[in-house]
């Protein structure tokens, strides 16, 4: 079964920081995965999306992240934190078959920044 | 464009009464909506899917006779929870997608805190 794994519950970094949100999947094929971010009280957003292609993608608000089969991992990372940067960073993957299939989230991250 | 509303946005509600959710596509017509439970500090729980003029389709655990859900149009589902309790409490979210999204890809509504006092 899929499943998605982000090790880190919470994590702390000073402004202007770079940093990276790990991200584990387990799939037997090429997975849909997808990373959002979700501030207090607020829905999801849609960061950004890997499905094929270039292993590195680009999303929304400088945000990049890099899909390596070898290591089943779909890292999200930015190279500057904004003090807005501040929220819970969901990662998930594509479950079921077909255009009707739903998502998996791992239980998410936490991101603090420090001025 | 892909938005998606729900409304209310947060509800008290006395234990035993019971209380509906909408969730709208406004700007694209959903074939298939989802609704997850979000518990504190936790992840997304998938509740139940539901396609347009359909039975949902709910996820083990879920009682199918507490959540009811109803997809009556291409741009509406509502969840209600009936004969509501304390541990009913919790963050609803919605989802949506349309027959031309990516796989998967799903739109979320900004959610509607639920409180049963």
């Amino acid at each position: 079964a899929q499943s998605v794994t982000q090790p880190d519950i919470h994590i702390t970094v000073s402004e202007g920081a770079s940093l990276e949100l790990r991200c584990n999947y387990s799939y037997g094929a090429t997975p849909y995965l997808f990373w959002y971010v979700q501030s207090p009280g607020q829905g999801l957003q849609l960061l950004l999306k890997y499905f094929s292609g270039d292993t590195l993608v680009q999303g929304i608000k400088g945000f990049e992240a890099e899909f390596k089969r070898s290591q089943s991992s779909f890292n999200l990372r930015k190279p500057s934190v904004h003090w807005s940067d501040a929220a819970e960073y969901f990662c998930a993957v594509g479950a079921g078959g077909g255009s009707q299939g739903n998502l998996i989230f791992g239980k998410g991250t936490k991101l603090s920044v420090k001025p | 464009g892909a938005v998606v509303s729900q409304h209310p946005s947060w509800v008290i509600c006395k234990s035993g009464t019971s209380v509906k959710i909408e969730c709208r596509s406004l700007d694209f017509q959903a074939t298939t909506m989802f609704w997850y439970r979000q518990f504190p500090k936790q992840s997304l729980m998938l509740m139940a899917t539901s396609n347009e003029g359909s039975k949902a389709t709910y996820e083990q655990g879920v009682e199918k006779d507490k959540f009811l859900i109803n997809h009556a149009s291409l741009t509406l589902s509502t969840l209600t929870v009936t004969s509501a309790h304390p541990e009913d409490s919790s963050f609803y979210i919605c989802s949506a997608r349309d027959l031309e999204a990516a796989p998967y890809e799903q739109y979320f509504g900004p959610g509607t805190r639920l409180t049963v006092t």
